[in-house]
């Protein structure tokens, strides 16, 4: 059974502010780590992959990777209103295949408030 | 404009009709996929095509019946649905085991 759990918030946050959102998996072997953001009524838009152990920055978001704790985390600075959505962690789990199979998380909803 | 187009993105149906779910993607990817998202439940993946061959059902109900004709469509047909089936249907392609693209969805009611 491939798990992947997040809390389900809400999560509140002043604009301006860091938001943090986590993710656990079960599987140890999973090679693939993304997180999505999902507005209200429309489809998951992919805004951050990380593969390797560490940080990957790319903008106001941060992704965090800890294979060994099985953790991965999104770290969103300067938080705007904008930024309102509900956040997926997906995992891929499948090793040396050449399909992206995703299992998700329930998400997270995260609300910035000016 | 994601590059994967659903149609439609509305369906209302009754539990006898016979419908379907279309799906096309424009970006010369090699795998399709059908997600299901319900109320207060992770995303549900149902099948994978590769190559439009599939390579995976996700102990998706019979009334449920996927379509590939070649690697830029996938189809999803519908048939003597529950009202529980009432869900949020995703089409989805990628290149590699890297990066999965959704389209819009299309939203389906069971009455």
């Amino acid at each position: 059974q491939k798990e992947v759990e997040q809390n389900s918030g809400p999560l509140s946050v002043p604009e301006g502010a860091i938001a943090s959102l986590n993710c656990t998996y079960s599987d140890r072997g999973s090679q693939s780590f993304f997180w999505y953001r999902q507005y209200s009524g429309k489809s998951p838009e992919l805004i951050m992959s990380i593969y390797s152990n560490g940080d990957k920055e790319d903008g106001r978001f941060t992704a965090q990777l800890n294979k060994a704790s099985q953790y991965v985390s999104l770290l969103i600075r300067d938080s705007q209103p904008s930024d309102s959505a509900t956040y997926l962690c997906a995992v891929n789990p499948d090793r040396g295949s050449t399909l992206g199979r995703l299992y998700f998380g329930r998400g997270t909803q995260l609300t910035v408030w000016p | 404009e994601t590059g994967v187009t659903q149609t439609p993105r509305h369906l209302v149906m009754g539990m006898t009709n016979k419908k379907s779910l279309k799906c096309e993607q424009h970006l010369g990817h090699n795998a399709m996929y059908w997600y299901k998202q319900s109320a207060k439940k992770p995303l549900e993946l149902m099948f994978v095509y590769n190559f439009k061959e599939q390579t995976e059902n996700n102990s998706v109900p019979s009334r449920f019946s996927p379509e590939c004709p070649n690697s830029s469509h996938l189809f999803l047909h519908l048939h003597t649905l529950q009202p529980e089936d009432s869900a949020l249907y995703l089409c989805a392609s990628s290149p590699d085991r890297s990066t999965i693209y959704f389209g819009e969805g299309s939203w389906l009611t069971v009455v």
